[in-house]
């Protein structure tokens, strides 16, 4: 089974609106972390935002905030006042039992597109 | 930031040829890393967990002995692709955590571009 979905293989946005990207996931740990990266083409990982499942607020790191609804286990990347360079592969991804060894278990990513 | 530095960023080589792909963490210290495969368009497969001064941990499908890991010390883990064949093309990153940082994420290198012919 999927642990990480992604239903939203491409997405489009007007440059300096809001955007909402989702993610749910699937876990029976009660410890684990939820990630969102970028990829923009040149490939690199660039990590926007995590949020701790005993977190109780929502993540935020500047135009970006993570709507986590652990009820539903989902973790929605929410950009606001998009801009062009925005435009990138973005992926959501899971940790499981939280630990440092534990690698990171990844969506297969919406791909965002920002029009001018 | 924590920063790892994956090198070569490109290769190009002859089937049957093996390639090795580094990655060092450049400010921090890191047992553990990882090596992801990520083909165009898809998302990013783990192949295996790096330990430092032990055995890597493969996963299931991932030859051990085609995709050599070395992970000789704290801040340096290679990957190397024997005997490459074409359908070994493909991009590889790796990633490491600092484990000194709380719920730190994995920082990622820049990935190497592997094309064999």
């Amino acid at each position: 089974a999927q642990k990480i979905t992604q239903t939203q293989p491409g997405m489009f946005v007007q440059e300096k609106e809001a955007v909402t990207l989702d993610c749910t996931y699937d876990t029976s740990d009660q410890s684990y972390g939820l990630f969102w990266y970028k990829q923009p083409s040149s490939g690199e990982m660039i990590f926007l935002i995590y949020q701790g499942s005993y977190d109780e607020q929502n993540a935020t790191e500047g135009r970006y905030s993570l709507n986590f609804q652990k009820a539903r286990k989902s973790a929605n990347l929410v950009i606001s006042a998009s801009q062009l360079g925005d435009s990138a592969m973005y992926f959501c991804a899971m940790r499981e039992a939280n630990s440092g060894n534990t690698p990171l278990v990844f969506g297969k990513g919406t791909r965002l597109s920002v029009i001018a | 930031g924590a920063v790892v530095s994956q090198h070569p960023s490109r290769v190009i080589c002859k089937s049957g040829t093996s390639v090795k792909i580094e990655c060092r963490s450049l400010d921090f210290q890191a047992t553990t890393m990882f090596w992801y495969r990520q083909f165009p368009k898809k998302s990013l497969m783990l192949m295996a967990t790096s330990n430092e001064g032990s055995k890597a941990t493969y996963e299931q499908g991932v030859e051990k002995d085609k995709f050599l890991i070395n992970h000789a010390s704290l801040t340096l883990s290679t990957l190397t692709v024997t005997s490459a064949h074409p359908e070994d093309s493909s991009f590889y990153i790796c990633s490491a955590r600092d484990t000194a940082v709380d719920n730190s994420p994995l920082h990622f290198g820049n990935g190497t571009r592997l094309t064999v012919t």
